[in-house]
């Protein structure tokens, strides 16, 4: 059984469109995360949810929105999508977001924009 | 913020070689955990070691928190250990986002 899974693994798409990927944990965790990999392979923080409750945005563009039904989903949307919004998303959860507990990833949603 | 340095930034080994990756972080930290990211792209949970030493055959690590350092050590290297290994560290209280390191990118030869 898959711990965190996410949909698609791979998404292209031109420049302008909306696209959106889900993640789901089986888990029984209480925080859920998106983190972004550039092409330089540099793992970065961009949401956090905990319980639903959104806890952590870090700067990123208002064209992605988070939305999460219930603890054990998180999926992300992304509107007008960009050249630079090329990179490979990943999806994780962990038992609390108090820190101090491991994280787990899904595989990764490599998006490419055209 | 927290700054995580991870050394060498790439490594060649002939397989059945030892090696040992270091991560050195700038402050205190409630979370430590060691990925292996495979040629798919996969992040493989290796080891959650905030202290201490653990290990898992022929991976361990040892932590040292007051030193703010963390080591994970590769014996008898295989191909399959190809790929790029991360450490990532967490701060109580920060939403438990992990900060990580840039990465050991490791080619194991036959």
């Amino acid at each position: 059984d898959t711990a965190v899974s996410q949909t698609p693994k791979y998404l292209v798409t031109q420049m302008g469109n909306d696209k959106s990927i889900k993640c789901e944990q089986n888990l029984g965790h209480d925080t859920m995360y998106w983190y972004k990999q550039d092409s330089k392979k540099f793992l970065k923080i961009m949401f956090s949810y905990n319980n639903k409750e959104l806890i952590i945005n870090e700067t990123v563009p208002n064209r992605f929105s988070p939305k999460s039904p219930d603890k054990a989903h998180l999926n992300l949307h992304i509107n007008s999508l960009e050249l630079g919004d090329s990179a490979v998303y990943f999806c994780a959860s962990s038992p609390s977001g108090g820190g101090g507990t491991e994280a787990f990833f899904g595989q990764g949603t490599r998006l490419t924009v055209v | 913020g927290i700054q995580v340095e991870q050394s060498p930034p790439d490594l060649i080994l002939q397989e059945g070689a030892n090696s040992t990756l270091r991560c050195n972080f700038s402050d205190s930290v409630n979370n430590l955990q060691w990925f292996h990211q495979n040629p798919w792209g996969q992040l493989i949970n290796l080891f959650y070691i905030p202290s201490g030493t653990k290990q898992n055959g022929r991976l361990s690590a040892t932590t040292v928190a007051t030193e703010r350092y963390s080591l994970l050590y590769i014996s008898s290297s295989q191909t399959t250990d190809s790929g790029v290994y991360f450490c990532a560290v967490g701060i109580y209280n920060q939403g438990g986002k992990l900060i990580f390191g840039q990465g050991t990118e490791l080619s194991v030869k036959p």
